[in-house]
């Protein structure tokens, strides 16, 4: 299965700024896919990262607040935008393989 | 809305069998169930699948009722690192479709010496 380099691994941000979380694969993948998990909440999923064109984002989610995006088949970016308290989660990249789906290790962000 | 319902939590001890249920009612022909956990302050890690025969991999077993309307995942020995939720998700499986999962609430196994 693909092996997943998710980073930063956490982070506390001031409320106001900006986030960019990246992912890197260590093969080429069609789709990656963004999780948000809230505190003692399970995984929600924020929007699939297709290369070549714009991400799909769940509902709930728009592009000004999570941008996007997928330069190759084997990177993404997620940055969290304006960032509030409420944006305090972990946020998690995944690829799917043949045999299952692969998750990065989460990013960890509060927001203060 | 997720398709399974799962106890919120179960304790097990350790060196027993842990035995998982999943209900998945409305699941289609073309759905495979699947299971994940994860540990805490770790990302989900993949357990096994199935789509109606029983499966067993070094991880663990699962059994998939004659309808498919429910399912167990069983640890066979339960040990205290198998402390973890635990994610039963049904999808369409395409051969090479790479859909996203759904994750519901899962169940919190704990796991007691």
């Amino acid at each position: 299965s693909a092996v997943i380099s998710q980073k930063p691994s956490r982070d506390i941000c001031q409320r106001g700024t900006s986030l960019t979380i990246q992912c890197q694969v260590d093969s080429q993948v069609t789709m990656m896919f963004w999780y948000r998990q809230q505190p003692g909440q399970s995984l929600t999923l924020i929007a699939t990262a297709n290369q070549g064109s714009e991400a799909t984002y769940e509902s709930g989610f728009v592009i000004d607040k999570f941008p996007i995006s997928r330069p190759n088949l084997t990177f993404s970016t997620l940055t969290v935008s304006n960032m509030s308290p409420e944006d305090s989660s972990i946020y998690l990249c995944s690829v799917g393989g043949l045999y299952g789906y692969t998750f990065g290790s989460g990013t960890r962000l509060t927001v203060v | 809305d997720a398709k399974t319902t799962q106890p919120p939590s179960m304790d097990c001890a350790e060196g027993r069998a842990a035995n998982l249920p999943c209900n998945h009612s409305t699941i289609s022909g073309n759905e495979y169930v699947y299971w994940y956990r994860q540990i805490h302050s770790q990302g989900p890690q993949y357990i096994i699948h199935g789509l109606k025969n029983n499966e067993t991999n070094e991880m663990a077993s699962l059994i998939i009722t004659e309808d498919r309307k429910s399912s167990t995942l069983i640890l066979p020995h339960a040990t205290l690192r198998d402390t973890a939720v635990y994610y039963c998700i049904v999808r369409g499986y395409y051969g090479g479709s790479q859909g996203n999962l759904i994750f519901g609430k899962g169940t919190k196994l704990s796991v007691k010496p």
